[in-house]
């Protein structure tokens, strides 16, 4: 698997329903981030979690990272339709950390309403 | 503060043609960071660059590509005789420091005919 390999590829889920999304990385890390990206468009940075954080929340959102697995997920609580898009994790390779970021394919979130 | 702008949007050419991409970084950012995006794929690196300097170029392929980010202007990323494997979106980041989170742009698509 690639480093920043997003689980599942393709969830769709009832508007008010949550969704989990996983991400699995392979080399140390020193921080991790989630970004959104709608159909055709940029990326929105979502959240960033660095590696001594356990657990980090924003709004809706909730991260957790376990190092020792060296996985996180993405929470979304109480989802919405403006929430389908695109979860890519993204983690950095650089010597000093944050300038060369690796993403993976992404999971895939259609919320229907 | 506006966001990270790219140009144009849109980009068609013809194979053998040269293709730039203009990248306007966040006001007070002075690190930008290129990325290529295939159909259905994650961003992949292509190269890290501050004011007058490449950092990190180790995702730009050997050939036809070319970065630079001038004391004065946008960035550039520009591509000298275009074929059809070109065609991708590619994504202009910025941070203010190193360590920062990146911002990203709008893209440009670019359609290689």
């Amino acid at each position: 698997s690639q480093q920043g390999e997003e689980d599942p590829q393709a969830l769709s889920i009832q508007e008010g329903e949550n969704a989990t999304m996983n991400c699995s990385y392979k080399t140390s890390i020193n921080n991790l981030q989630w970004y959104r990206q709608n159909s055709g468009r940029g990326l929105v940075h979502l959240i960033l979690i660095r590696s001594n954080e356990r657990e980090k929340h924003s709004g809706r959102l909730r991260v957790t990272l376990d190092t020792s697995k060296k996985s996180s997920s993405l929470l979304i609580t109480a989802s919405r339709a403006a929430d389908t898009a695109s979860y890519f994790c993204a983690t950095d390779e650089g010597n000093f950390g944050n300038e060369k970021l690796t993403f993976g394919t992404g999971t895939r979130l259609t919320i229907i309403p | 503060n506006a966001g990270v702008m790219q140009n144009p949007r849109h980009l068609v050419r013809r194979r053998g043609q040269e293709a730039r991409l203009r990248c306007s970084p966040m006001k007070g950012h002075s690190h930008v960071y290129w990325y290529r995006q295939l159909p259905e794929e994650g961003l992949k690196f292509m190269v890290y660059l501050q004011k007058e300097n490449i950092i990190d170029e180790s995702g730009m392929p050997k050939e036809r590509f070319s970065a630079e980010f001038p004391k004065e202007g946008p960035s550039i990323l520009r591509i000298q005789q275009v074929v059809r494997g070109d065609s991708a979106a590619y994504f202009c980041a910025s941070s203010p420091l190193r360590t920062d989170t990146q911002y990203f742009g709008p893209g440009t698509r670019l359609t290689v005919l």
